[in-house]
């Protein structure tokens, strides 16, 4: 267990909806970041937050969107949605932005968009 | 642009076997390398972190090494168990401690 926390677990939605998922980081922990992981492939880097202020994109459109609370809790934030957008989405904390800090993943949450 | 490939995508041994897990990245300018486990339909789990400075990590049956010169990190697994089967991530971390990942070797460990 790292201490890292998601929900919901699992989510289905229909296509043009919008969804939101939460992420609850590590004790003492100011980054957190997504990511996105499609059936049989490595997660994808979605967006970084570093003490509520977006620090690093990946190649995702602006529809999707974070927000980062003072207590360093997440949320992803997703318009329009897409079938491809069906995937496992990873919050991940850690202490700092720097590549020394190792990255902590939650259990994810699955969403399906039908 | 950091490229990360995972070979082979999917390995099947008998229990008890010792086995490798390649991966190569294309970008030596790697600042630190991850390997990760990930249970079906579950999250990732840190096995190993190698720090850019060292060339190998160790934990229980398991050993990582990193060669940043030839761009290939490797996870050797000893005396392989069926509680072993799992997907096996690696990962490389850029300047902003962002994850690059590969796409995976599944391994599936028989009695």
């Amino acid at each position: 267990e790292t201490g890292v926390t998601q929900s919901p677990t699992h989510l289905i939605k229909t296509r043009g909806q919008q969804v939101t998922l939460r992420c609850s980081s590590q004790s003492g922990h100011n980054t957190v970041s997504w990511y996105q992981q499609a059936l049989g492939q490595g997660p994808q880097f979605i967006f970084q937050y570093y003490r509520e202020e977006e620090n690093g994109r990946g190649n995702f459109p602006p529809r999707f969107s974070g927000l980062q609370f003072p207590n360093y809790s997440s949320e992803l934030n997703v318009n329009a949605l897409e079938l491809d957008d069906s995937a496992l989405y990873l919050c991940a904390s850690r202490g700092g932005t720097g590549s020394e800090y190792t990255q902590y993943f939650g259990p994810g949450t699955r969403l399906t968009v039908l | 642009k950091q490229e990360v490939t995972q070979i082979p995508a999917a390995l099947s041994v008998p229990e008890g076997e010792n086995l490798v897990l390649n991966c190569s990245f294309t970008d030596s300018a790697i600042y630190n390398l991850q390997w990760f486990r990930q249970d079906p339909g579950k999250g990732l789990t840190s096995l190993l972190l190698i720090q850019s400075s060292q060339r190998e990590q160790t934990s229980g049956r398991l050993n990582a090494s990193l060669d940043k010169s030839s761009g290939r990190s490797t996870l050797y697994i000893a005396a392989s168990q069926p509680g072993d089967s799992a997907t096996y991530l690696c990962a490389a971390y850029n300047q902003g401690g962002k994850l690059i990942f590969g796409q995976g070797t599944e391994l599936s460990v028989k009695p």
